[in-house]
């Protein structure tokens, strides 16, 4: 069993609905992240948390908007997105910030735009 | 700026051989922590091994083992005794002390196939 969960695991959505990724972690880490993973184009990091504080926002578009209520969930709200926007979404947390620590990450939400 | 780089896209290994899949890096940071992740056909991104740029001993996890070698930039994953279920993609990813963006930085990748 994965120590972090998101769900759904695949979203098909139109350009002008609004969805929410969700992600929880059992591991008692206080650092969330939202990376984005698209075809032929390494990770890119979209937002991080640490202990429910955006401390990162790497110039993502306001379509994706995040949201932390406690230091063990966090979600991606998304509103009128694009085609580009699909991709994987991968969710990650770890113990602290510090350069040493690892990030485990869940299964990733499937993201197709139609 | 970090960067990582995995020459190789793809691999082919016996079931049962070992095989190691190249990694080198650029930093200017004095500390920096190194990792590798497996990622199979499903998605997930499982962590495997890390290796800090302090460490004396090259870092092991059962079949796994991280061939460090500071002065060459590169941290080499290498897989005994492989196994069809290692079939998948694997990134190798450093973050660094005085990095102030939270990331990793990860490379391209590289596909392995496990031949039975």
């Amino acid at each position: 069993e994965t120590g972090v969960t998101q769900t759904p695991r695949h979203l098909v959505m139109g350009m002008t609905n609004k969805k929410s990724l969700k992600c929880e972690q059992h591991l008692g880490h206080n650092a969330m992240y939202w990376y984005k993973q698209s075809a032929k184009k390494p990770l890119e990091l979209m937002f991080v948390y640490s202990l429910e504080e955006r401390v990162e926002n790497n110039s993502v578009p306001s379509r994706f908007s995040p949201e932390c209520p406690n230091s063990s969930h966090l979600f991606l709200h998304l509103h009128t997105l694009q085609p580009e926007d699909s991709a994987l979404y991968l969710c990650a947390s770890s113990l602290h910030f510090g350069y040493e620590n690892i990030q485990y990450f869940g299964a990733g939400t499937r993201l197709s735009v139609l | 700026a970090q960067k990582i780089t995995q020459t190789q896209p793809g691999m082919f290994v016996q079931e049962k051989e070992a095989v190691t899949l190249d990694c080198t890096y650029d930093t200017s940071d004095p500390s920096y922590g190194l990792f590798w992740y497996k990622q199979p056909s499903s998605g997930e991104m499982i962590f495997l091994i890390y290796q800090g740029s302090y460490d004396q001993q090259n870092a092991t996890e059962g079949r796994y083992s991280l061939n460090f070698q500071k002065a060459r930039k590169s941290a080499n994953l290498v897989i005994s005794a492989s196994q069809l279920g290692d079939s998948a993609m694997y990134f190798c990813a450093m973050r660094g002390l005085l990095d102030s963006s939270y990331k990793l930085i990860f490379g391209s990748g590289t596909r392995l196939l496990v031949r039975p």
